[in-house]
C-alpha cells in the first residue's frame, strides 16, 4: 500500500526563525511525485513545492526547500525566515503516477508563526 | 483565469435530502477529482475523471455519485444525504499524468453540513 505519515501533528516557530516539518513515504514505484500543500485559514489549498523523484536536486522555492532522501522516502520541508503568513496546515503528497494521477496525501502538520 | 471554482460554498441539508456539488475548471485540463476533509485527515479521493464522459471511483465512493458530461465541468451528487457526509469537499483539476503537468490545482471547497 502507498502510504504518507507526517508524524508531527504541530509545530510552533518564531518569526524569522527556520522550522523543517517531517514527511515520509511508503511505495515500491520507482518513478512517482512528491508535494507540499498549504492550507491556510481560508481552506484554500495551495501548493508550495514540487519534486519529482528522477531528480537528485532537491527543489527550491523562495523560502521553502525540500530534503529528498529516496532511500530513506523522506521529503522534509524547510520554511526559513518565517512569516505569519505562513501560517497553515501542511500536506505532504505523493502521486505514483500511472493513468489516475492520484494524490495520496498525509494527515497534516499545523504550523503556528509566532510574533 | 479564474482556475477552479466551486459551487456552493457552504449548505446545510436535512438527512435523506440531496444535492449537486459543481465543479468548474476554466484551464483546460483533463483530469478532474473529488476530494473530502475532515478533521484529523488529509484529503481522500472520493471519485475521479481522466476525460469527459468518464468517472471512477476512488477511495471513499460509497454515497456519492459524480458526472462529467463537459470537459470544463465535474459535478458530485449526493442522493440520500447522511450525517456521515458531513465533510469539507474539495474538487482538483490536473493535466496529464507526470512532471509538473501532473500538478493538482484545487477549488476553494465547500462546507456540508448535514443534520
Amino acid at each position: 500500500a502507498q502510504t504518507v505519515t507526517q508524524s508531527q501533528p504541530e509545530m510552533s516557530v518564531q518569526e524569522a526563525e527556520t522550522v523543517t516539518l517531517s514527511c515520509t513515504y511508503d511505495t515500491s514505484e520507482s518513478n512517482y511525485y512528491l508535494f507540499w500543500y498549504k492550507q491556510p485559514p481560508s481552506r484554500q489549498m495551495i501548493l508550495v513545492i514540487r519534486q519529482e523523484a528522477y531528480k537528485q536536486q532537491n527543489a527550491t522555492e523562495n523560502r521553502f526547500s525540500v530534503n529528498f532522501q529516496k532511500a530513506a522516502k523522506s521529503f522534509s520541508l524547510k520554511i526559513s525566515d518565517s512569516q505569519l503568513g505562513d501560517t497553515a496546515m501542511y500536506f505532504c503528497a505523493f502521486i505514483a503516477g500511472g493513468a489516475t494521477n492520484k494524490l495520496i496525501f498525509g494527515t497534516g502538520t499545523l504550523l503556528a508563526v509566532q510574533p | 483565469n479564474a482556475g477552479v471554482t466551486q459551487t456552493p460554498k457552504f449548505r446545510v441539508l436535512k438527512t435523506g435530502q440531496s444535492m449537486t456539488l459543481l465543479c468548474a475548471q476554466d484551464m483546460n485540463h483533463e483530469y478532474m477529482y473529488w476530494y473530502r476533509q475532515d478533521p484529523g485527515m488529509g484529503l481522500r479521493l472520493i471519485h475521479y475523471s481522466v476525460g469527459e464522459g468518464t468517472t471512477a471511483k476512488g477511495e471513499v465512493p460509497d454515497g456519492y455519485n459524480v458526472s462529467r458530461l463537459k470537459k470544463q465541468n465535474f459535478l458530485l451528487g449526493l442522493e440520500s444525504a447522511a450525517p456521515s457526509q458531513t465533510s469539507v469537499y474539495f474538487c482538483a483539476s490536473s493535466q496529464r499524468t507526470g512532471g509538473a503537468t501532473g500538478t493538482q490545482y484545487f477549488g476553494p471547497g465547500t462546507r456540508l453540513l448535514v443534520l
